[in-house]
């Protein structure tokens, strides 16, 4: 069966720090990968978008930036954090291509910057 | 730019009673699929609905896809305290690309 996986749980850094948040998916291949964000108990924004190695769509303007190292491996970074990146950061995978694509979240990451 | 307007964003209502959640946009949806999220999970699929005018069962929960898969519909009946979380619905826009657009959300608290 297909698990995903993303770390790490809780994070708190001080403003202008690095970050990285890593997820993998087991059980599949060439999944289509996504990270999305959730501001507290609200609906998600697709922050970014890949459906191979190399390949990333960003849907918006931010201070962050997504790699696909690897086939199910999808990491969100950032060179200096600001205070309003904090929040819920889910990533996420699918595999079809065609109607009712389903889509699996990891447990999220909690993203606190002070 | 595509969007899903989720209502109400609130609920709150004693234990046997039914209610209904809304997801309505002005664009036509390939599918459209709800979730459930617990504080500090991620979203957990529900369902998804992908011909206009399918209704879906299951168990208590009745979800509607509207005819011109622009909006949808989840009915709870004799809602339970189990029921209580965070709902989202949400759209695959164009070409199936499995980008889904999110609606805002329905937090629903089911009292004793």
């Amino acid at each position: 069966s297909q698990t995903i996986h993303q770390w790490p749980a809780t994070l708190v850094q001080p403003v202008g720090s690095p970050l990285s948040l890593e997820c993998t998916v087991e059980g599949t291949s060439n999944p289509n990968l996504y990270w999305y964000r959730q501001a507290a108990g609200r609906g998600l924004q697709l922050l970014f978008y890949s459906v191979g190695i190399g390949q990333i769509s960003s849907e918006v303007p931010q201070n962050l930036s997504a790699s696909r190292p690897q086939d199910r491996q999808f990491i969100l970074s950032s060179k200096k954090l600001l205070l309003s990146d904090s929040g819920f950061y889910l990533c996420a995978w699918s595999s079809l291509r065609g109607p009712g694509n389903t889509i699996y979240f990891g447990e999220g990451s909690w993203l606190t910057v002070v | 730019t595509q969007l899903l307007e989720q209502s109400p964003q609130f609920l709150s209502i004693q234990e046997g009673e039914n209610l209904t959640v809304y997801c309505n946009s002005s664009s036509v949806f390939s599918s459209l699929q709800w979730y459930r999220q617990e504080p500090g999970e991620g979203p957990v699929l529900l369902v998804t609905v992908v011909t206009g005018g399918e209704v879906k069962k299951l168990k208590r929960l009745t979800f509607q896809f509207g005819d011109a898969r622009k909006d949808s519909s989840l009915h709870i009946t004799a809602a339970q305290p189990g029921d209580t979380g965070l709902y989202l619905c949400a759209g695959d826009g164009s070409s199936n690309t499995g980008k889904l657009i999110f609606g805002q959300g329905t937090t629903l608290q089911v009292k004793p």
